[in-house]
């Protein structure tokens, strides 16, 4: 089973701070997702990246898959209130459909 | 549509009972999810359903647990004999399409608490 690392587990920042959260694997992933949950809810997808060294912007977040596909990161220009959540990273398995998650990095932005 | 609901949101019950779950997709979504979160954790992969046929099912669902999608509709989760470590979040999704069909949409979920 591939494992995925997220870090770190917790962050708080003021509002207006930037801020990067990782997730990382030993194997190479095929797809990777980036979910954000928020208390009491499902996740929600973000994005999807696929190829190696890709770069999806998503407003004030910006998406990056690393050339070998063993790792990405998510990054938050000038944190809101609003992006306070569970960020959650996602794998699917070659020829399965079910999703395997991280543990999540929790995010509060203070006003 | 107003994507995928799920029923009860809130359900409390007492060791031992018997619990059912319902799962609403959105429309025409052939593909159907079950996850469970615990607290501090990620969702973890209950089983999937391609219509009404169960296709995987996660080691984690033990006996106890039931799936149904009988009309490749809606889907109810049971758990048999409840303990207090099935205290979770239940995650329902749903899914559309060929192999690339694999954004999922998640419900709200059912938080169960078992005293």
């Amino acid at each position: 089973t591939q494992l995925l690392e997220q870090s770190p587990q917790f962050l708080s920042i003021q509002e207006g701070e930037n801020l990067t959260v990782y997730c990382n694997s030993s194997s190479v992933f095929s797809s990777l997702q980036w979910y954000r949950q928020e208390p009491g809810e499902g996740p929600v997808l973000l994005v999807t990246v696929v190829t190696g060294g890709e770069v999806k912007k998503l407003k004030r977040l910006t998406f990056q898959f690393g050339d070998a596909r063993k790792d990405s990161s998510l990054h938050i220009t000038a944190a809101q209130p609003g992006d306070t959540g569970l960020y959650l990273c996602a794998w699917r398995g070659a020829g399965s459909y079910q999703l395997t998650f991280g543990k999540g990095t929790k995010l509060s932005v203070i006003p | 549509d107003t994507g995928v609901s799920q029923d009860p949101r809130h359900k409390i019950t007492k060791r031992g009972q018997n619990v059912t779950f319902r799962c609403d997709p959105i429309s025409e979504h052939n593909r159907l999810y079950w996850y469970r979160q615990t607290l501090g954790q990620g969702p973890e992969f209950l089983t999937y359903f391609q219509n009404e046929a169960q296709l995987e099912k996660s080691r984690l669902l033990s006996d106890r647990f039931s799936a149904e999608r009988p009309k490749g509709s809606f889907s109810t989760l049971e758990i048999q004999r409840t303990e207090q470590g099935d205290s979770a979040m239940y995650l329902c999704a749903s899914s559309y399409g060929g192999s690339g069909g694999v954004e999922a949409f998640f419900g709200q979920g059912t938080r169960l608490t078992v005293v």
